[in-house]
């Protein structure tokens, strides 16, 4: 069993729907990360939370530390949002430990 | 642009070949990770440094990996006698501290054929 795990691992929804990505870890966590791949492999960092919530323009990411889950939040999809976004968990070392990623397809 | 970058952005190599990747993180930043990621997976924690020490390896970085970063800026990773289990994406990141957000560089693709 991963330590980060993501669901859904494929999600597709047409633009404008609110969409939702899970991240449940089993370790204890100093902080979790949000992070958008595209394609090519560039990676960037969306969101770094130890508690609460956050906020960035249609991105929202939660976190309950109690339950060891946090959730993406990305409201009012477009099809730039297309990408993979990964849960990553930062333990008692500062490395990161990744989930395997969910792929988003958002279409016209 | 100050961000991190990384040398080459692709490889190609025959099997039992030695290579070499270079990462050259923001400059500010005292932690430098190397990741690898291989298809259709989250990537995978190989080491970090702080300054020029390197601070923790996994237990993925066989014999046959060595990292370094010999002033505390850039670094280098040499895969020596690669294998085509070694054809991954390598990414870098930097951090100016410990549990800091940490920055990626664009990665190198390594295919060994």
């Amino acid at each position: 069993k991963n330590e980060v795990e993501q669901s859904p691992q494929n999600l597709t929804a047409q633009e404008g729907e609110f969409i939702t990505i899970n991240c449940s870890y089993s370790v204890g966590i100093s902080a979790l990360h949000w992070l958008q791949q595209h394609p090519g492999g560039g990676i960037v960092s969306l969101f770094m939370l130890s508690s609460g919530k956050k906020k960035h323009g249609r991105l929202i990411a939660t976190i309950n530390i109690q339950e060891k889950h946090s959730s993406l939040h990305i409201t009012a999809s477009h099809p730039r949002d297309s990408a993979v976004y990964i849960c990553a968990a930062t333990g008692t070392a500062s490395k990161l430990t990744f989930g395997t990623g969910t792929r988003l397809q958002v279409t016209l | 642009d100050t961000g991190v970058s990384q040398n080459p952005r692709h490889k190609i190599t025959k099997r039992g070949q030695n290579v070499t990747f270079r990462c050259d993180p923001i400059s500010e930043h005292n932690r430098l990770y190397w990741y690898r990621q291989t298809l259709g997976q989250g990537p995978e924690f190989l080491t970090y440094f702080q300054n020029e020490a390197q601070l923790e390896k996994s237990r993925l970085l066989s014999d046959r990996f060595s990292a370094e970063r010999p002033k505390g800026s850039f670094s280098t990773l040499e895969i020596q006698r690669t294998e085509q289990g070694d054809s991954a994406m390598y990414l870098c990141a930097s951090s100016s501290g410990g549990y800091n957000e940490q920055f990626f560089g664009p990665g190198t693709r390594l295919t060994v054929l």
